[in-house]
């Protein structure tokens, strides 16, 4: 079954609006999660790790004040898209370790968001 | 920099035949991979992994190949089957740093 689960899974809004995604490890917590893109046909790009309690850490080229992350507890990460676009539709996936010691485990990744801006 | 796919390779075998997806890593200082299948519109599977102390590996009818001299990783599907189809990505970490560097990914269409 799944480890790490992804709401809401589909969303369809109006361009100007600020839209929230939430990623859960489910019976497991998680330090560390990280928050990917992935437009049609593509790879996934990582956008940014997430850390609890902390800030989280963003790649190259992404827009801290687009893209807010918290990491408000052991579970649970949010990523809030703030004023979206049509050009921040895409795939949003959030992946997180099951373990302690990540770098030599293999992610687990939620089911990922469709966010859609009209 | 990180790896991007802007036109996906496709791979097309008959059910039955054994499968073989191909991918180039970036990266010499990466020492941990993945091979992660993606359906459509789901988040990425995991499949098997390899360290880089080795340079084969098997699970239940998939085998991981690792060429480290030519930064070269195989996954190999015996059987194909049609649940098989969907993207496959390869990816590389360099465990001293935390990034997982994923590959432009394979679609494969398994034909009954």
């Amino acid at each position: 079954g799944a480890v790490v689960s992804q709401h809401p899974s589909w969303v369809i809004c109006k361009s100007g609006t600020s839209v929230k995604i939430e990623c859960r490890s489910l019976d497991f917590q998680a330090t560390t999660m990280f928050w990917y893109r992935q437009f049609p046909k593509q790879s996934l790009m990582l956008m940014a790790t997430s850390n609890e309690g902390s800030k989280a850490t963003y790649e190259q080229g992404v827009e801290k004040d687009k893209f807010l992350i918290n990491h408000a507890s052991l579970t649970l990460s949010t990523l809030t898209v703030t004023s979206a676009h049509p050009e921040d539709s895409s795939f949003y996936i959030c992946s997180a370790p099951l373990n302690r010691g990540y770098r030599n485990q293999p992610q687990h990744f939620g089911d990922g968001t469709r966010l859609s801006i009209l | 920099g990180e790896s991007v796919g802007l036109h996906l390779p496709t791979l097309s075998v008959q059910e039955g035949d054994n499968s073989i997806i191909n991918c180039a890593y970036s990266n010499s200082a990466s020492d941990y991979f993945i091979w992660y299948k993606q359906e459509s519109g789901k988040g990425p599977q995991f499949i098997i992994d390899i360290r880089s102390n080795m340079d084969k590996r098997q699970g239940q009818r998939v085998t991981v190949l690792l060429n480290k001299t030519v930064k070269h990783l195989s996954l190999q599907i015996a059987a194909t089957q049609p649940g098989d189809s969907a993207v496959y990505f390869c990816a590389e970490i360099q465990t001293s740093y935390d990034k997982v560097i994923f590959g432009p990914g394979t679609s494969l269409s398994v034909i009954p």
